[in-house]
C-alpha cells in the first residue's frame, strides 16, 4: 500500500515563526501536492511539485515556500506563521500522468495547524 | 469558484438505506474522482470515471456520470455507520491539478 505520512498530526505555533511541515512518501511517486483545507471551502492547491527540485504554485501560495531535495520528500514552509494560516494541511501524492489524465491521488493523515 | 460542487451539505440516514450525493461541475472534464474523508483523517480514494464512461461499481459504491449536464452521483447502498464521513468530488483542471468540491457529510445512524 502507498504510504504517505506527515511529521506531526497536531502543531500549535505563534504568530511570526517559522514552520516546517513535512511530508513524506514510499511510493516512488512524482508528484506531490500540499493542500490547505478549510471548512465550507474544500481543498485548497498551495503547491506541487512534479519533480525533484520542481515546483508550481497551486492556487493560495502566498504566505508558503515548498522544498523538495528528494523524491520521497516534500515540504511546506511557513515563513512567518500568521492566524490566518490555522487550517488543516494535507499532502498528497500521485504516480506520473499519463496519458491525458491525473491518476488519484494518495493522501497523508493531515497536520492540524494553530497558530496563536 | 470550486470547479465541483456537492449536494447536499450534509446527510443523516439510518443505517441499511441508501445514501446519494451529488456533484455539479462547470467546465469539460477528463475524469471525475470521489474521495472518503473520515473525521480529521486524510482522504482515500474511492472511484474514478472517466469521460466516456457513464457508469462505475465498485462493491457498495454506485457512481454515474453525464457530461451534458456536467453532474455526476455517487450512491452507497445498504449504508452502515462506518460509511459516516465526509465525501468529496474531483475534476481535473488540466494538467496536474485536481479541484476537490467542498464535500458532503454523510451521517449513517446505527
Amino acid at each position: 500500500d502507498v504510504k504517505v505520512t506527515q511529521s506531526s498530526r497536531y502543531l500549535v505555533k505563534r504568530t511570526g515563526e517559522k514552520v516546517f511541515l513535512e511530508c513524506v512518501q514510499d511510493m516512488d511517486h512524482e508528484n506531490m501536492f500540499w493542500y490547505r483545507q478549510d471548512p465550507g471551502l474544500g481543498l485548497r492547491l498551495i503547491y506541487f511539485s512534479y519533480d525533484v527540485k520542481m515546483k508550481e504554485k497551486g492556487d493560495i501560495p502566498e504566505g508558503y515556500s515548498v522544498s523538495r531535495e528528494k523524491k520521497e520528500r516534500f515540504s511546506l514552509i511557513l515563513e512567518s506563521a500568521s492566524t490566518n494560516q490555522t487550517s488543516m494541511y494535507l499532502c498528497a501524492s500521485s504516480p506520473p500522468l499519463t496519458g491525458v489524465a491525473p491518476y488519484e491521488q494518495y493522501f497523508g493523515p493531515g497536520t492540524r495547524l494553530t497558530v496563536t | 469558484s470550486q470547479q465541483g460542487e456537492e449536494d447536499p451539505q450534509a446527510l443523516s440516514i439510518q443505517e441499511g438505506e441508501n445514501a446519494t450525493m451529488n456533484c455539479s461541475y462547470k467546465t469539460s472534464i477528463n475524469n471525475l474522482q470521489w474521495y472518503r474523508q473520515n473525521s480529521g483523517r486524510g482522504l482515500v480514494h474511492l472511484i474514478l470515471i472517466r469521460s466516456n464512461e457513464r457508469e462505475k461499481h465498485s462493491g457498495r459504491l454506485r457512481v454515474t456520470l453525464d457530461t451534458s449536464k456536467k453532474s455526476s452521483s455517487l450512491l452507497i447502498t445498504a449504508s452502515r455507520a462506518a460509511d459516516t464521513a465526509s465525501y468529496f468530488c474531483a475534476t481535473d483542471a488540466g494538467g496536474f491539478k485536481t479541484i476537490f468540491g467542498a464535500g458532503t457529510r454523510l451521517f449513517v445512524k446505527a
